[in-house]
């Protein structure tokens, strides 16, 4: 079956342009994840949806948003980049809330320039 | 929250050579796994061992629950098998804690 589908894969964006990205997770999935990898931090959670609710929330400013849909696509939105928000954005699914395996899609790698 | 550290940071070896890899948390999980980054960053899945004893092919992975500790063997190291191993945990319905990661490399 399909993994977890994120895209776009690659983008590069200006200071002050805000970004949204998606993610479609593996079919039945109903719980996606949001992390972001930078090689000064390491992998850090950014949030998790769950039947369009946000379940959890990790240490990020406000211009860090996300959203999840009825079919669980999950989007995540940044407004306002700066150049400290270049990263690799890690989208994962699994079937329920803090249970399971995490499987991970591709990711979308974002320049900030 | 969850502490979760990996050992050693840096490994190089020859090929055909055999490897250990450690995963230390400071608390019970109810989540562990362990997962190979790619170098054009995906997250490969390994294992999801969050208690006894998985194999699969060159790889093996041990989690001892109760000493907080999960250890990922490699046998006859390859050059694919290159890149950075990370193991990630998980306590109650809390976010998925990644360990900073073991970079390996092994030459031929």
């Amino acid at each position: 079956k399909a993994g977890v589908t994120q895209t776009p894969r690659y983008l590069i964006k200006t200071r002050g342009q805000q970004v949204t990205l998606s993610c479609s997770p593996i079919s039945g999935h109903r719980s996606v994840s949001w992390y972001q990898q930078t090689p000064g931090q390491g992998l850090q959670f950014l949030f998790e949806y769950f039947s369009e609710t946000q379940r959890n929330k990790g240490n990020f400013p406000g211009r860090f948003s996300g959203r999840q849909f009825s079919n669980s696509r999950s989007e995540m939105n940044v407004s306002t980049l700066e150049l400290g928000d270049s990263a690799l954005y890690l989208c994962a699914s699994s079937l329920g809330p803090g249970t399971g395996e995490l499987f991970f899609g591709e990711g979308s790698r974002l320049t900030v320039l | 929250g969850i502490q979760v550290e990996q050992s050693p940071p840096d490994l190089i070896l020859q090929e055909g050579a055999n490897s250990t890899l450690r995963c230390n948390f400071s608390d019970s999980v109810n989540n562990l796994q362990w997962f190979h980054q790619n170098p054009w960053g995906q997250l490969i899945n390994l294992f999801y061992i969050p208690s006894g004893t998985k194999q699969n092919g060159r790889l093996s992975a041990t989690t001892v629950a109760t000493e907080r500790y999960s250890l990922l063997y490699i046998s006859s190291s390859q050059t694919t098998d290159s890149g950075v191993y990370f193991c990630a945990v998980r306590t109650g319905f809390q976010k998925l804690v990644f360990g900073t990661g073991t970079r390996l490399l092994v030459s031929p």
